[in-house]
């Protein structure tokens, strides 16, 4: 499993753009990565997930350089609400074995 | 409604006193997983099961036990809990036969070893 590495916290404003960078140097060719979202008391929820280049949902955008040693995830327009952790996940398609890290706890400020 | 039940969802017990943990999925989905999350170690996987019969040790095995006789249902069993067993836990699911697709988490069990 390509192991990840992101930022402890982050801070920012209501209505901001937020992207979170995941590290991920040794990706391998048929990994994909994911990104979940945590709230406090309650179970990792899916945000989105991608191979290459861009991924655009209703909840967020992922980018994806050429060289996909690393990813961002980007929050248009956060609110408070968007207070969590996220997750940055990089596995192949038939892993079974999951590994989530520590993630990035992102506080969002009034 | 499509999700992914735990019960008890909060406990208290002692050192010892054998406890099951409840989860079930009602999606109809193969994969089925245990996590574990404390303070500053993120989510650990305990268990996994990629279908009836078929399970497999996560990262954190030591001290579970997990069975999967039915599709839908997958309890955690800890046969002796220690307080070091102290934590929340999550089952979650997913369509697949393997852990990277979306998997759907339940609400948590939150236990304390006394």
């Amino acid at each position: 499993l390509a192991k990840t590495t992101q930022p402890i916290s982050m801070d920012s404003y209501e209505g901001q753009e937020v992207n979170i960078t995941c590290s991920h140097n040794n990706i391998a060719t048929n990994d994909y990565i994911t990104w979940y979202q945590q709230f406090p008391s309650q179970g990792p929820r899916f945000i989105i997930q991608g191979y290459k280049t861009k991924v655009t949902n209703e909840v967020a955008s992922l980018f994806i350089p050429a060289d996909r040693k690393s990813s961002t995830l980007s929050l248009p327009r956060v609110s408070l609400s968007d207070t969590a952790v996220y997750y940055c996940l990089v596995a192949p398609p038939e892993d079974d074995k999951i590994i989530f890290g520590k993630g990035t706890r992102l506080h969002i400020l009034p | 409604e499509a999700q992914v039940t735990q019960n008890p969802r909060y406990l208290i017990t002692v050192t010892g006193k054998k406890l099951t943990v409840t989860c079930s999925q009602n999606m109809n989905h193969e994969y089925m997983s245990w996590y574990r999350q404390d303070p500053g170690l993120g989510l650990r996987q305990i268990y996994y099961s990629m279908n009836v019969e078929v399970t497999d040790k996560g990262d954190v095995p030591e001290g579970y036990k997990v069975s999967r006789k039915e599709k839908r249902n997958f309890p955690l069993i800890l046969e002796s809990p220690s307080p070091n067993q102290t934590s929340l836990y999550f089952c979650a699911s997913s369509l697949a036969s393997t852990g990277v697709e979306t998997q759907y988490f339940g609400p948590g069990t939150r236990l304390l070893v006394l």
